[in-house]
């Protein structure tokens, strides 16, 4: 299976600031990373596709970027909207695997 | 509306089985595969199943194979997801998710989820 590392694990920040949350792939898993936020007690809710593709809906203010096993996803600018916990997970193969998510907190 | 919604989640003593289903609408559910992925009260998302199309392409996570079995009717928009010799660790909230085909493969339709647990 392909293991996927996220860091960091929590992340203190504030409205405005810029945070960037990275994830590696234990194998090269080309651009097949995706990205979700997830607020307690919904579902994820896809953020970032292929890497860095933005799924449709979602503000400009998120980018991600990488390829092989490399990835990040980055928040221009903080809104309270976006305290929530990150994930990402490889399409690379049929067996999808998860991050262990990052919690972003109000500082 | 594209739209999943799950069901048949609920308590059941180790050992027992659920059938959880996942009602598809707003789309040609016959053209996507789709997984269950869950996640145990605190902790992160843990894929558990797939299942094509069609139906004949079938995957497990190690943690549920030979327990767990997935199933779709493409005429009735459903899938199914049935839980046998649950254990207290399959404590979770379930979720469906919506496939996208080729070349991307990410998931972009996600179920609200149902909540099972495994207690006596």
């Amino acid at each position: 299976d392909i293991q996927m590392t996220q860091s960091p694990s929590s992340l203190s920040a504030s409205v405005g600031d810029r945070v960037t949350i990275t994830c590696r792939a234990s194998q090269s898993i080309s651009s097949y990373l995706n990205w979700y936020q997830q607020k307690p007690g919904k579902a994820p809710k896809l953020l970032i596709y292929a890497a860095s593709r933005l799924q449709s809906g979602v503000p400009s203010r998120f980018s991600g970027s990488g390829s092989g096993t490399d990835f990040t996803l980055t928040i221009s600018s903080l809104q309270p909207e976006d305290f929530a916990t990150y994930y990402c997970q490889q399409s690379y193969s049929t067996l999808i695997t998860f991050g262990q998510g990052t919690r972003l907190e109000i500082k | 509306e594209v739209q999943l919604v799950e069901s048949g989640g609920g308590l059941v003593q180790p050992g027992g089985s659920l059938r959880l289903s996942c009602a598809a609408s707003g789309f040609t559910f016959s053209s996507y595969s789709i997984n269950w992925v869950r996640q145990a009260p605190g902790k992160g998302l843990e894929w558990v199943s797939y299942i094509g199309s069609s139906g004949s392409s079938i995957y497990y996570a190690d943690s549920v194979k030979g327990r767990f079995t997935i199933s779709r009717d493409n005429a009735k928009n459903s899938l199914y997801l049935q839980m046998n010799s649950l254990r207290a660790e399959d404590t979770a909230v379930y979720y469906c998710a919506r496939r996208i085909p080729s070349p991307d493969y990410y998931m972009d339709v996600w179920g609200k989820g149902t909540t099972v647990t495994v207690s006596s």
